[in-house]
C-alpha cells in the first residue's frame, strides 16, 4: 500500500519563525489532506490540496503531485500553532477513498 | 450543522466488556470511516463504509464490529475489550475521494 512519510518528527519554534513541513508519498493520489491536532486531541481540517496551492491567512500549502511531495509552510507561528500536523492520502489504487496518515510532525511554539 | 459528532467523549471498561461507540454526520455524506490512533502514531483504519448497507475491513479490524444503520450513522463495537484495544477512536465521514472531516474522538482506557 502507499507510503506516507512527514518531516521532521519535531520541530521547536520561538513565537514569530516560520517554518515549513514536508510529506511525501509513494503513490499516485486521489486526495490529500493536512490536519493539525490541537492539545485537546481535536483534529482540525487545514487543507484539501490533492495539487497547486493554497493559502489560508498564516498558513499555506502547496502538493506536486507528479513529484509526489506537499508541503505545509506556517509563517509567524504563534503559540497556538502547537500541536501536531498530520498529512493524509488516500489510496489512488485501493478502494472508497480511505486516508493513509503520516505519522505527523510535532510542532511547539515557545513565547 | 453539528458536522460528525461522536458519543461517549470518555469511557473506561473492565477486560472483557463489551461498548458500542456511536457516530453521527448531518453532511449527507455517503462514506464513514472508523480509525484508531495510538501513542506517537497517526491514525490507522479500522472499518469503513461507503454507503449505507456496505462495510469493509480497513487495516486494523480484529476485535471490532460496525454497523451502518442508515446513511447518518455509523457505529463502532467492541464485543469482548482488551488492554489492547485502550486508544482513542476518531469516526470520519467524507463524500467518495474528497475532504473528510472528523469527529472529537473518544478516548477509551481498557482495565
Amino acid at each position: 500500500g502507499i507510503q506516507v512519510e512527514q518531516s521532521p518528527p519535531d520541530l521547536i519554534l520561538q513565537e514569530g519563525a516560520n517554518s515549513t513541513l514536508r510529506c511525501n508519498f509513494s503513490d499516485s493520489v486521489n486526495n490529500l489532506q493536512w490536519f493539525h491536532q490541537n492539545p485537546w486531541g481535536q483534529l482540525i481540517n487545514l487543507f484539501y490540496i490533492p495539487s497547486g496551492t493554497k493559502q489560508n491567512g498564516r498558513l499555506s500549502a502547496t502538493t506536486v503531485a507528479t513529484e509526489r511531495y506537499s508541503l505545509l509552510y506556517i509563517s509567524s507561528s504563534q503559540t497556538t500553532d502547537s500541536g501536531v500536523y498530520f498529512c493524509a492520502v488516500d489510496d489512488y489504487g485501493g478502494s472508497q477513498g480511505n486516508l493513509i496518515f503520516g505519522k505527523g510532525t510535532k510542532l511547539s511554539v515557545k513565547p | 450543522n453539528a458536522g460528525v459528532t461522536q458519543t461517549p467523549k470518555f469511557q473506561v471498561l473492565k477486560t472483557g466488556q463489551s461498548m458500542t461507540l456511536q457516530c453521527a454526520q448531518d453532511m449527507n455524506h455517503n462514506s464513514m470511516y472508523w480509525y484508531r490512533q495510538d501513542p506517537g502514531m497517526g491514525l490507522r483504519l479500522i472499518y469503513y463504509s461507503a454507503s449505507e448497507g456496505t462495510t469493509d475491513k480497513g487495516e486494523v479490524p480484529n476485535g471490532y464490529n460496525v454497523s451502518r444503520l442508515n446513511k447518518r450513522e455509523f457505529s463502532l463495537r467492541l464485543e469482548s475489550a482488551a488492554p489492547s484495544q485502550t486508544s482513542v477512536y476518531f469516526c470520519a465521514s467524507s463524500l467518495l475521494w474528497t475532504e473528510a472531516f472528523f469527529g472529537q474522538g473518544t478516548r477509551l482506557t481498557v482495565v
